[in-house]
């Protein structure tokens, strides 16, 4: 089984609609990211999480919220979607220890019409 | 702040020659880098990082990068391409340092796109 899993993988919203994406991971790391990527733009940081209690904004993080419901758990909210969030969404984990290498889950592609 | 930028987008390369993609960093501190690659309808995969120990690292697949602090870059190459390398590639610069803060934070670069030809 997978380390990193997210759900849905593919989504079709409408505009003003609020979702949410799922990220569980069995690694027992205390970090988790979620990031976006576009074509062309790489991936940016929406937000990031040390533990449960500790949430933090990344670099794009309006229009997004966030939920730690546990260690494992991390889930991303777009309140009212948008067109311009249609994107490719990574959740990401590390151990927040030594070289920080990050384990990403396979992705959600989600369409906002 | 920390960036990533790599050189081209886009790289095409024949079947048994040299993979090189361009990765220039900037960072204020030690940097550790990672390259990732992203096979199609599939997340981000470790190759390699540097983390201050030996400048030249090995990665899987074949792959290897050179961390260059004159010339601010960490390029990776492969001495010969196969075709199940066509992916595409990230440079990525952590906000962690050797003896410093950490905050696991990853800036990535746009991304290369590694097309291998018959």
């Amino acid at each position: 089984d997978a380390d990193v899993t997210q759900t849905p993988r593919n989504r079709i919203t409408k505009t003003g609609k609020r979702i949410m994406l799922e990220c569980s991971q069995t690694k027992g790391h205390d970090r988790m990211y979620w990031y976006r990527q576009d074509p062309g733009l790489g991936l940016r940081l929406i937000y990031y999480s040390f533990d449960v209690k500790d949430i933090n904004k990344g670099e794009i993080s309006d229009g997004y919220s966030v939920s730690r419901q546990a260690q494992a758990k991390f889930s991303l909210s777009l309140e009212s979607a948008i067109p311009n969030q249609t994107a490719l969404y990574f959740c990401a984990t590390s151990s927040g220890q030594g070289t920080e290498t990050q384990y990403f889950g396979p992705g959600t592609r989600l369409l906002v019409l | 702040a920390q960036s990533v930028t790599q050189l081209g987008s886009h790289v095409s390369v024949s079947e048994g020659a040299l993979v090189l993609l361009r990765c220039n960093y900037s960072s204020s501190v030690p940097p550790y880098l990672f390259w990732y690659v992203q096979y199609p309808n599939q997340g981000l995969q470790l190759l390699l990082k540097y983390t201050s120990a030996a400048t030249l690292v090995k990665g899987i697949n074949g792959f290897e990068a050179e961390f260059k602090k004159s010339e601010t870059s960490f390029h990776l190459t492969k001495p010969s391409a196969h075709m199940r390398d066509a992916a595409e590639y990230f440079c990525a610069v952590s906000d962690s340092s050797a003896g410093g803060t950490s905050y696991g934070k990853l800036t990535f670069g746009q991304g290369t796109i590694l097309t291998v030809h018959p």
